[in-house]
C-alpha cells in the first residue's frame, strides 16, 4: 500500500466550482505539505503544516486554502477555481525527527479548469 | 521561494550512455535532493546529500554536493530504457529552513 495517497487522481472542472483534493499519510509523518507543479516551472509550495495545529502559507497560496483535520490527513480546497489553478498537485509528507526531514511525495492530482 | 537553476533542459541519449545534470543556486544550501518523477507520478527521492563535498552513490547514480555549496550534480552510468523521466534538483538553504527550493526538471529520453 501506498504511503501518501491522493485523491482524486483526475478532476476536470469549471471555473468558480469549489473544489477539494485530498491527501493522506500512513508514514506517521508530522509535516505535511501541497505542492503545485506547471510545465517547465518545476514544484511549487502552496501550503505547509508542521502539525495538526499549525498551517502556514508558502510560496502560491493565493486561490487556496487547506485544513488538517488529523496527523494523516492534509486537504487543499480551491474556494472558486479558475483555469490557471490546472495544474498537477502533490501532496508530501515528512518526519521532522529525523536530521534530514525529507519530504515524501504522493502520486499527484491532475487538476483542469475549464 | 527561490528557483534552482537546472540544466540541461532535456536530453536524448542511446541506451548505454552516461548521464551528467547539475544545479546551481545564488545562495549556499546545506542540503540538496535528486528527485525522478515518473510519468503520471509523485517525485522519489534518489540521493540525498547534506555535507559540502559529499560524494553519494544509488546503483548507478552518483550525486555530488558542491564544495561552495551552491551546486549539486547527477550523473547517471550506463543509462537504460527506464531511466526515462523528470530528474529534479531540490535544495534547502538555512533561511527556508523546511521549505524545498525545486530546480525546473531535466528531462530524459533513452532510446534502445
Amino acid at each position: 500500500d501506498a504511503d501518501v495517497t491522493q485523491t482524486p487522481r483526475n478532476r476536470i472542472t469549471k471555473t468558480g466550482k469549489r473544489i477539494m483534493l485530498e491527501c493522506s499519510q500512513t508514514k506517521g509523518h508530522d509535516r505535511m505539505y501541497w505542492y503545485r507543479q506547471d510545465p517547465g516551472l518545476g514544484l511549487r509550495l502552496i501550503y505547509y503544516s508542521f502539525d495538526v495545529k499549525d498551517i502556514n502559507k508558502g510560496e502560491i497560496s493565493d486561490g487556496y486554502s487547506v485544513s488538517r483535520q488529523a496527523q494523516a490527513k492534509f486537504s487543499l480546497s480551491l474556494e472558486s477555481a479558475i483555469p490557471n489553478q490546472t495544474a498537477l498537485y502533490f501532496c508530501a509528507t515528512s518526519d521532522y525527527r529525523t536530521v534530514t526531514d525529507t519530504q515524501y511525495f504522493g502520486p499527484g492530482t491532475r487538476l483542469t479548469v475549464l | 521561494g527561490q528557483q534552482l537553476n537546472q540544466s540541461p533542459q532535456s536530453m536524448f541519449i542511446q541506451e548505454g550512455e552516461d548521464v551528467s545534470m547539475n544545479c546551481t543556486s545564488s545562495s549556499i544550501f546545506n542540503t540538496w535532493l535528486w528527485y525522478k518523477q515518473d510519468p503520471g507520478e509523485g517525485p522519489v527521492l534518489l540521493i540525498a546529500l547534506y555535507k559540502a563535498g559529499e560524494l553519494t552513490s544509488n546503483g548507478r547514480l552518483t550525486a555530488q554536493f558542491g564544495i561552495t555549496r551552491k551546486d549539486s550534480f547527477l550523473n547517471i552510468s550506463a543509462s537504460i530504457p527506464s531511466d526515462v523521466g523528470i530528474y529534479f534538483c531540490a535544495g534547502r538553504d538555512s533561511n527556508s529552513g523546511y521549505a524545498l527550493n525545486f530546480g525546473k526538471g531535466t528531462s530524459l529520453l533513452v532510446t534502445p
